[in-house]
């Protein structure tokens, strides 16, 4: 299923680097999302997006900064990450259907290991 | 804000046994609920779903889930696991009205014997 992709599927990074993971959405979907996944944890949801406004910030650190640049594209700008931040890094979208009735669908990941 | 519990952690079983997962969730109102999989090495794929009406909702490759509002309950069951069954099983939930805040629960890993 290449509904959504992501690139890369894998990152090594320092500390002190700038990178930038993306993920492009091809159904038309009017909503996109990060998440990210870490060994023995629930997938926590990190931003939401819709129509390129980010509508969720669930309180994540500021050396993740998503940017959303039209409906089928979204990126995900790291600098200065923390070794903890190593994870795998999900995107996903969703119609956006109004009252709730609503499917994310979801691409490969990102797995980030932080040196 | 609502909360989704998976008991299981990691459940074996042998081909042709029957499964059920267990997936609970903290929530008095209206949700819509997920099951999701993730086989090895690949992406989160919707397995099923429930929004409305009939409360067993039955999804891809045999699978089924059944939606008990007053044990705020949506277990999954398979009457016969086969071996390319192995995989990470997701359960999740969104509340009417707020479908972009999808909570997951914390997986349940199946392994499947041959």
């Amino acid at each position: 299923e290449t509904g959504v992709t992501q690139t890369p599927r894998h990152l090594v990074m320092g500390m002190t680097n700038k990178k930038s993971l993306k993920c492009e959405q091809h159904l038309g979907h009017n909503a996109m999302y990060w998440y990210k996944q870490s060994a023995k944890k629930p997938l926590e949801l990190m931003f939401v997006y819709n129509f390129k406004e980010q509508t969720e910030n669930n309180s994540v650190p500021s050396r993740f900064s998503p940017e959303c640049p039209n409906s089928s594209h979204l990126f995900l700008h790291l600098h200065t990450l923390q070794p903890e931040d190593s994870a795998l890094y999900l995107c996903a979208s969703s119609q956006d259907v109004s009252g709730g009735s609503d499917t994310q669908y979801f691409g490969p990941g990102t797995r980030l290991t932080v040196l | 804000a609502q909360s989704v519990s998976q008991h299981n952690h990691h459940v074996i079983l042998s081909e042709a046994a029957s499964l059920e997962l267990g997936c609970n969730y903290s929530y008095g109102g209206t949700v819509n609920l997920f099951w999701y999989v993730q086989y090895p090495g690949q992406h989160l794929q919707l397995l099923l779903k429930y929004f409305s009406g009939d409360p067993l909702v039955k999804g891809i490759k045999g699978f089924e889930a059944e939606f008990i509002k007053s044990k705020f309950s949506f277990n999954l069951r398979k009457p016969s696991v086969q071996w390319s069954d192995t995989a990470e099983y997701f359960c999740a939930v969104t509340l009417s009205g707020s479908a972009r805040q999808l909570t997951f629960g914390s997986g349940t890993q199946l392994t499947v014997l041959p």
